[in-house]
């Protein structure tokens, strides 16, 4: 499984745009990124995910590099209740229907202040 | 809809005891997963079950062990627990596929004294 790398930590204001980055490297064809955060003492959430495309939902924007190595996480207006561990994740699927484990790493631990 | 449902919420044991956790997914998700979650390994992964089949496992002892049911709910199972076992036990459910995100129960507390 191809192994991610994020910053341990990032400050943004309130008000402003979060951009979370993630360096994927070694990511094959067949894995898609995923984004996840925790807010402290609850479970992780879902918030988007990808495979060569940028996408945006109503959370937030993923930005994916031509070459996949690479990805951001963008919140457009950050604010407190965004203070949580983001986590970038790739995982794969094969047509066969199996898939490989989703691993969750460290995350970068984004605060949110006024 | 309903949300995971993980019970028991909290739990406290002795060592050496066993421990059965109990997860009900989301109506229609077939795919179940369970985490181990301490502040010093943060989320670590333990196992994946789609359609009653163990599809990943993680690098936890067979102390560990889990199963799913043909109604997608699952259980897992600590045996001969320890100290180190006490942590935050999460259960994620999801549609199966590359298009489906997971969505997290509460979690069940065990505590080993």
């Amino acid at each position: 499984d191809a192994k991610t790398t994020q910053p341990t930590s990032m400050d943004c204001a309130e008000g402003r745009a979060a951009n979370l980055p993630c360096n994927h490297s070694t990511i094959s064809g067949n894995e898609y990124v995923y984004w996840y955060r925790q807010i402290h003492s609850q479970g992780p959430q879902y918030i988007i995910h990808g495979l060569k495309n940028n996408e945006t939902n109503e959370m937030a924007s993923l930005i994916i590099t031509e070459d996949r190595k690479s990805s951001t996480l963008i919140l457009p207006h950050a604010t407190l209740r965004d203070t949580a561990v983001y986590y970038c994740i790739v995982r794969g699927w094969r047509p066969t229907g199996t898939a490989s484990k989703l691993t969750f790493g460290t995350g970068t631990r984004l605060q949110v202040t006024l | 809809k309903a949300g995971v449902t993980q019970t028991p919420r909290y739990l406290i044991k002795t060592r050496g005891q066993q421990v059965t956790l109990s997860c009900s997914p989301i109506s229609g998700h077939r795919s179940v997963s369970w985490y181990q979650q301490t502040p010093g390994q943060g989320l670590q992964f333990l196992f994946e079950y789609f359609s009653e089949t163990q599809r990943n496992k993680g690098n936890f002892p067979g102390r560990f062990s889990g199963r799913q049911f043909s109604n997608s709910r699952s259980e897992m199972n600590v045996s001969t627990l320890e100290l180190g076992d006490s942590a935050l036990y999460l259960c994620a459910s999801s549609l199966d596929g590359p298009g489906g995100g997971y969505t997290f129960g509460s979690g069940t507390r065990l505590t080993v004294v």
